[in-house]
């Protein structure tokens, strides 16, 4: 049972352009989120996270918003560029718990 | 130094063989973590220690067997695995546990491992 789901397994975007990245998750236990970058042949690098006391969390270019009520978060990515292309894994925990649970990744692609 | 150094990056192996995966880190980490990933699939998590002491063994066969000889160093030790064992495998470290801010991982680039 996957209690973290990112149904877009790939999402192409234009330069310039907003992406929009989706995950839900099932378990109300969970209360601290993660987004991270994963190129190829490296390992996943942490990009973003936000805590259930918020429902925003603002970084550069890098937005990720939380809606507790809908079980779901997403990572915006404004204005994409073509060095954004990579797998991005939603990631969860709870705050004192010592598991991080992924999702399956969605592919970005952004053209130039 | 903020990386996760793993070794060997790429491994072939046979169902009879003992091989031993090695992954380094020194950003003073206290916590080390086994992930191992399938193709398209999400990262699994295998093992944790903390403070050189196993901490979660996530019901792993025992044909895996992990070791943190000290607090830079963490082994993942693999023994008669089968083909299904084929994997990613990833090592990972973080500030602490009991936090959600010691959560934000530093991986490795991982070594790809192939069972024959």
């Amino acid at each position: 049972d996957q209690q973290v789901k990112q149904n877009s397994p790939s999402l192409s975007v234009q330069e310039g352009r907003i992406s929009i990245l989706n995950c839900d998750y099932t378990n109300s236990m969970f209360d601290y989120f993660l987004w991270y970058k994963k190129y190829p042949a490296e390992g996943p690098t942490f990009l973003i996270s936000i805590s259930s006391i918020k429902d925003k969390n603002e970084d550069g270019r890098f937005t990720v918003f939380l809606n507790k009520s809908a079980k779901h978060l997403s990572l915006h990515i404004v204005p994409s560029q073509p060095g954004d292309s990579a797998v991005y894994f939603c990631a969860a925990t709870m705050e004192y718990g010592n598991k991080l649970v992924f999702g399956a990744g969605t592919i970005l692609r952004v053209k130039s | 130094d903020t990386e996760v150094t793993q070794t060997p990056k790429h491994l072939v192996m046979g169902m009879t063989n003992k091989k031993s995966l090695k992954c380094e880190q020194h950003m003073g980490h206290r916590a080390m973590y086994w992930y191992k990933q399938k193709a398209k699939k999400p990262p699994e998590l295998m093992f944790v220690y903390s403070y050189e002491k196993l901490s979660i063994n996530e019901s792993v066969p025992s044909r895996f067997s992990p070791e943190c000889p000290n607090s830079s160093l963490l082994n993942l030790h693999l023994h008669a695995l089968q083909p299904e064992d084929s994997a990613l495998y990833l090592c990972a470290s973080s500030q602490d546990l009991g936090s959600a801010a010691n959560e934000k991982l530093f991986f490795g680039s991982g070594t790809q491992l192939s069972v024959l």
